[in-house]
């Protein structure tokens, strides 16, 4: 069976801070896929970033950066340069590709202007 | 527009009613999932089904009910509902598994008193 951990419950930043979320995971799978979902405070689910097992190279989209460190069993995203429409919850997601989706419970994130 | 779509959005219900939440997608995708969200739990698992007449237990199946007779529809059935499933509801599909990006549907606020 698979984890995910978000330790972070809720974090608060002002504008213009950079925020990281933290993801922590438990496999025993060697191929799995890692995932970022954002739901803001309308409610829906916004899917921001796959990532396999295999690759684990960083990735950056414009102010969002995700960092892999398979060695930690971490998925880790920031938020460079926060903004009010940042303000979500943010959650990590598991798949061993199994058809079973685990997700973590969320961090609330609030960018205060 | 490629979607999701869920219907109702919200209901409140009394206990030992059955319900049915329909979800519906246009995508042509094979796999299909049904989530509850719960404060402090995030999204938890309850069906997926990977395609017509295919369908699976998640992590909570407990009291729910699905099925899979068409490759667009996927409706949750509460045959006897009971307050802990008062809960908000996400249905889900994919191309063709838990691997591949899920797009959600807009959820459905479900109060059973």
């Amino acid at each position: 069976a698979q984890k995910v951990t978000q330790a972070q419950t809720e974090i608060s930043v002002v504008e213009k801070e950079d925020v990281t979320l933290d993801c922590v995971y438990e496999t025993r799978d060697t191929t799995y896929y890692l995932f970022w979902y954002k739901q803001p405070p309308s409610g829906e689910l916004v899917f921001l970033i796959r990532r396999n097992s295999f690759d684990e190279q960083n990735e950056i989209s414009g102010r969002y950066s995700w960092n892999f460190q398979k060695s930690t069993s971490s998925f880790n995203f920031t938020i460079t340069a926060s903004q009010v429409v940042d303000s979500a919850v943010y959650f990590c997601a598991l798949t061993p590709g199994d058809y079973k989706l685990s997700f973590g419970a969320g961090t609330t994130v609030t960018v205060r202007a | 527009e490629a979607q999701v779509t869920q219907n109702p959005r919200y209901l409140i219900t009394v206990t030992g009613k059955k319900l049915t939440v329909t979800c519906s997608q246009n995508m042509n995708h094979e796999y299909m999932s049904w989530y509850r969200q719960d404060p402090g739990l995030g999204l938890r698992q309850i069906y997926y089904s990977m395609n017509v007449e295919v369908t699976d237990k998640g992590d909570v199946p407990e009291g729910y009910k699905v099925s899979r007779k068409e490759k667009r529809n996927f409706p949750l059935i509460l045959e006897s509902p009971s307050p802990n499933q008062t809960s908000l509801y996400f249905c889900a599909s994919s191309w063709s598994s838990s691997y591949n990006e899920q797009f959600f549907g807009p959820g459905t606020r479900l109060t059973v008193l």
